[in-house]
């Protein structure tokens, strides 16, 4: 189930389950999206991209949708696995030049064997 | 390819002490470099913004001259942690981008940094 904690929410999932990690963004200009993958005690590792113009990318086990309609971008992580527990985030890159991406609050995700 | 190291991984100072923690961008020219720090159970928070060959910006709150941040090269960000007190004990890491590959950032594995 999924539950709000003190500053992270956390997504518990069975091991072989199919994973849904949620995000909202804000700027409804922004035109490029990045899903990272954060273990504990390391840097954020880049795991797939959607650029606007699309509303559906799919890679290894993962899938990202984008509805720029409800400004709402969705990880799928098919077949669950104890190496997939992990913090994610989305980021959104706002158009202006070379300017950071801006990050969500991040989901820790909890694989259960 | 996009590989980011920081040097070094973990750090313990005494308090007064300045610290100063590296990022390379091994295998690319990082047009960009990004400072974020991160506490437990937390989001990254944007530090500073540095471009190779100019001063670096600086998001609001954030204390420029206890935070250098310097980008020398196109591979080298170098950020010290100045005169270091306990309340700056936290997760630094790096980000890079090279923005003839776009706009995705590519992060450097951290540095942890204790300040007794």
């Amino acid at each position: 189930g999924e539950s709000v904690g003190l500053h992270l929410p956390t997504l518990s999932v069975q091991e072989g389950d199919n994973s849904i990690i949620n995000c909202a963004y804000s700027n409804s200009a922004s035109d490029y999206f990045i899903w990272y993958k954060q273990e504990s005690g390391k840097g954020p590792q880049f795991i797939i991209d959607i650029r606007s113009n699309m509303d559906k990318r799919q890679g290894q086990r993962v899938t990202v949708l984008l509805n720029k309609t409800v400004k709402h971008l969705s990880l799928q992580i098919a077949a669950t696995q104890p190496g997939d527990s992990a913090v994610y985030f989305c980021a959104e890159n706002r158009p202006g030049g070379n300017t950071p991406l801006v990050f969500g609050k991040g989901t820790r995700l909890s694989v259960i064997a | 390819g996009a590989v980011v190291s920081q040097h070094p991984s973990r750090v313990i100072c005494k308090s007064g002490t300045s610290v100063k923690i590296e990022c390379r961008s091994l295998d690319f020219q990082a047009t960009t470099m990004f400072w974020y720090r991160q506490f437990p159970k937390q989001s990254l928070m944007l530090m500073a913004t540095s471009n190779e060959g100019s001063k670096a910006t600086y998001e609001q709150g954030v204390e420029k001259d206890k935070f250098l941040i310097n980008h020398a090269s196109l591979t080298l960000s170098t950020l010290t942690v100045t005169s270091a007190h306990p309340e700056d004990s936290s997760f630094y890491i790096c980000s890079a981008r090279d923005l003839d590959r776009g706009k995705t950032q590519y992060f450097g594995p951290g540095t942890r940094l204790l300040v007794l």
